[in-house]
């Protein structure tokens, strides 16, 4: 079962601005992860946060993690067209089973 | 470059067929590898953890004599679907983990489609 909540499900910006999305989960986790989606296409992987940290930055892109509140965050700064794709949280535990949450479908505006 | 190949991308093919999709690790050793499906705007779903030289681990609700699952060796991993029909029809994604708490490599994707 998906134990983790995205939202927003759906988010619409214009070029430039920033775009945060939120990611929430249940369970104990070894690290956080995000991914990206093209439609129709596989997954990239963005960036990974363990559990025993709390901020992770890689280009224009700045995750947090809040382990108490079970929560995690990706921030991308000045946005681009071609940002334009679903973004997923995917929880890792024992095991390296990843869980993925529900998706943020991003649209950047031109 | 890729580090998890899977074969075929897309497959097309009448109901009643039996689809074998491979997974590949290419430059290391994948004790372990993940099946995922996924539906049109919605997201992964886990469906199996794929053992080498063992059983595989089915998520609840997933049919193992639907979709056999076989990890002969340390680098391949196939996922057969067996009498798909069109409700079958989805985008199969593998990956496999190189290292414990690390990012996880995944395949291209398979996308199915059942006539």
């Amino acid at each position: 079962s998906q134990q983790g909540e995205e939202d927003p499900q759906a988010l619409s910006i214009q070029e430039g601005e920033n775009a945060t999305m939120n990611c929430s989960y249940k369970t104990s986790i070894n690290n956080l992860q995000w991914y990206r989606q093209n439609s129709g296409r596989g997954l990239v992987h963005l960036i990974l946060i363990r559990s025993n940290e709390r901020e992770k930055h890689s280009g224009r892109l700045r995750v947090t993690l809040d382990t108490s509140k079970k929560s995690s965050s990706l921030l991308i700064t000045a946005s681009r067209a071609a940002d334009t794709a679903s973004y997923f949280c995917a929880t890792e535990t024992s095991g390296s089973r990843l869980t993925f949450g529900e998706g943020t479908q991003l649209t950047v505006n031109p | 470059g890729a580090v998890v190949s899977q074969h075929p991308s897309w497959v097309i093919c009448k109901s009643g067929t039996s689809v074998k999709i491979e997974c590949r690790s290419l430059d290391f050793q994948a004790t372990t590898m993940f099946w995922y499906r996924q539906f049109p705007k919605q997201s992964l779903m886990l469906m199996a953890t794929s053992n080498e030289g063992s059983k595989a681990t089915y998520e609840q609700g997933v049919e193992k004599d639907k979709f056999l699952i076989n990890h002969a060796s340390l680098t391949l991993s196939t996922l057969t679907v067996t009498s798909a029909h069109p409700e079958d029809s989805s985008f199969y994604i593998c990956s496999a983990p190189k290292q414990g708490n690390q990012p996880q490599h995944f395949g291209d994707g398979t996308r199915l489609s059942i006539l």
